[in-house]
């Protein structure tokens, strides 16, 4: 079946723009979580959803990035006046259920780049 | 509160020898642990996992893990490594719905 999907793949900006980052979860897995991996580093992260709910934005590193999700589907990411320090490969997973053993499946990420 | 330590930020191995990826968690509940791979530009992929069902856990690829609650590891193992196993390696620890991740471990296989 398919798996994690996330778009664009890659993305350049220029430091102050805007960008949206898509992420399509597997059909009929309630959490969603976001992460940023800077090269040569961890994941990092970023926000959790419940549905489209999120009770756990604690990783947001600042009011500039916001993310959404429409019902147990599709969630964006945004980031408002992009700065060179938000290049990253921003990945997305989602899990049939939060908690327990329940295996968290990855996206293959969206790569930006800020100029 | 729940943390994981890879004790090893880089393994450099001959291929054809063992492998061992240290990892240490800590965890105020039951913790559920992972191991995740991730070859160069792919994405993240699961190995094994412990589910409390048996404290060695077989994965993928001939990787196994053992936790011991005693010493609060579980660490990644195996017998013969191969070329292909060059990769980035993540130990992660979870409870309740949020999942901690350690900073990972290269591993670079030598012909």
């Amino acid at each position: 079946g398919a798996g994690v999907s996330q778009s664009p793949s890659n993305k350049v900006t220029e430091k102050g723009k805007d960008v949206e980052l898509r992420c399509d979860p597997i059909s009929g897995h309630t959490a969603l979580y976001w992460y940023r991996q800077r090269l040569g580093q961890g994941l990092e992260f970023l926000i959790y959803f419940q549905g489209n709910s999120a009770p756990d934005k604690s990783g947001l590193p600042s009011d500039r990035f916001s993310a959404e999700r429409t019902g147990e589907s599709v969630s964006t990411l945004t980031i408002q006046r992009t700065q060179q320090e938000d290049s990253a490969v921003y990945l997305c997973a989602s899990r049939l259920r939060a908690g327990g053993s329940n295996e968290q499946f990855f996206g293959p990420g969206t790569r930006l780049t800020v100029l | 509160a729940q943390s994981v330590t890879q004790l090893d930020s880089h393994v450099s191995v001959s291929e054809g020898t063992p492998v061992l990826l240290r990892c240490n968690y800590s965890s105020s509940y039951s913790p559920s642990l992972f191991w995740y791979v991730q070859h160069p530009n792919k994405g993240l992929q699961l190995l094994l996992k412990y589910t409390s069902a048996a404290t060695l856990v077989k994965g993928i690829n001939g990787f196994e893990a053992e936790f011991k609650k005693s010493e609060t590891s579980f660490h990644l193992t195996k017998p013969s490594a191969h070329m292909s196993d060059a990769a980035e390696y993540f130990c992660v620890v979870s409870s309740d719905y949020k999942l901690s991740f350690g900073a990972g471990t290269t591993v670079t296989v030598r012909a």
